[in-house]
C-alpha cells in the first residue's frame, strides 16, 4: 500500500510569509496528487488537483508542484484566512491521505 | 449549488450496526463516483469506501473490508454506508464526498459536513 508522509506536522508563520508544505509518497504516483484545506469544524476543501492544477475559485497564492514521489504545496503570501490544516491525498490507487500540516499563527 | 447532507450517525455499542445516508443535490448524481471519508476526533482524514457512478464497482479500506458495505440509489440521489460489527476505532465524523469523475477513486471536489458515529459501551 502507498503511504503518504507530510512535513512538517505543524508550522508557525506570520501574515505575508511564504509557506511550503511537503508530501512524499512511498512509491511513484505520477501526478495523481491533491491538496486540501480544512478549518476547524468544517469539511475539507479541494485546493489543488493533479499535483499543480488550481481548483476553481481558489486564490492564486496557492500553488502545487512535483511528480513521482515528492510534492510541494506553496502559499506565496499567507493571509489570515489561510490558517488551517492542510492534507495531501494520492489518487493513483485507492485514496490515501497524508497526516496533515497545521499552519498556525506565529 | 452542490449539496451533500449526511444522516444516520449516533451512539452504538461495540458489535452493533448503523446505516449512514447521504442526500445529494445540485448536480447530476449518476455522473459521479462517491466516497465516504472519516475523521476520528482530533485526527486526520481516512478514506473508508468508494463507489463508481452506477454502483458496479466499489472499494474499501482494509480497516473496514468485510464489515462495511457502500451502495447508492441513483433514482433517489442517495449514497449509503452499511456499517456492521462496529468497533471503538470506528468512532469518527463520517463525510460523504463527491469524486471528480464517474470512477471509484479520484479527487474529492465536494464534501458534506459529516455525521458523527460513536461506538461505545
Amino acid at each position: 500500500d502507498i503511504q503518504m508522509t507530510q512535513s512538517p506536522s505543524s508550522v508557525s508563520a506570520s501574515v505575508g510569509d511564504r509557506v511550503t508544505i511537503t508530501c512524499r509518497a512511498s512509491q511513484g504516483i505520477s501526478s495523481w496528487l491533491a491538496w486540501y484545506q480544512q478549518k476547524p469544524g468544517k469539511a475539507p476543501k479541494l485546493l489543488i488537483y493533479a499535483a499543480s492544477s488550481l481548483q476553481s475559485g481558489v486564490p492564486s497564492r496557492f500553488s502545487g508542484s512535483g511528480s513521482g514521489t515528492d510534492f510541494t504545496l506553496t502559499i506565496s503570501s499567507l493571509q489570515p484566512e489561510d490558517f488551517a490544516t492542510y492534507y495531501c491525498q494520492q489518487a493513483n490507487s485507492f485514496p490515501v491521505f497524508g497526516g496533515g500540516t497545521k499552519v498556525e499563527i506565529k | 449549488e452542490v449539496q451533500l447532507v449526511e444522516s444516520g450517525g449516533g451512539v452504538v455499542r461495540p458489535g452493533g450496526s448503523l446505516r449512514l445516508s447521504c442526500a445529494a443535490s445540485g448536480f447530476t448524481f449518476d455522473d459521479y463516483g462517491m466516497s465516504w471519508v472519516r475523521q476520528a476526533p482530533g485526527k486526520g482524514l481516512e478514506w473508508v469506501s468508494g463507489i463508481n457512478w452506477n454502483g458496479g464497482s466499489t472499494g474499501y479500506a482494509d480497516s473496514v473490508k468485510g464489515r462495511f458495505t457502500i451502495s447508492r440509489d441513483n433514482a433517489k440521489n442517495s449514497l449509503y454506508l452499511q456499517m456492521n460489527s462496529l468497533r471503538a476505532e470506528d468512532t469518527a465524523l463520517y463525510h460523504c464526498a463527491r469524486v471528480d469523475t464517474a470512477m471509484v477513486t479520484g479527487y474529492f471536489d465536494y464534501w458534506g459536513q459529516g455525521t458523527l458515529v460513536t461506538v461505545s459501551s
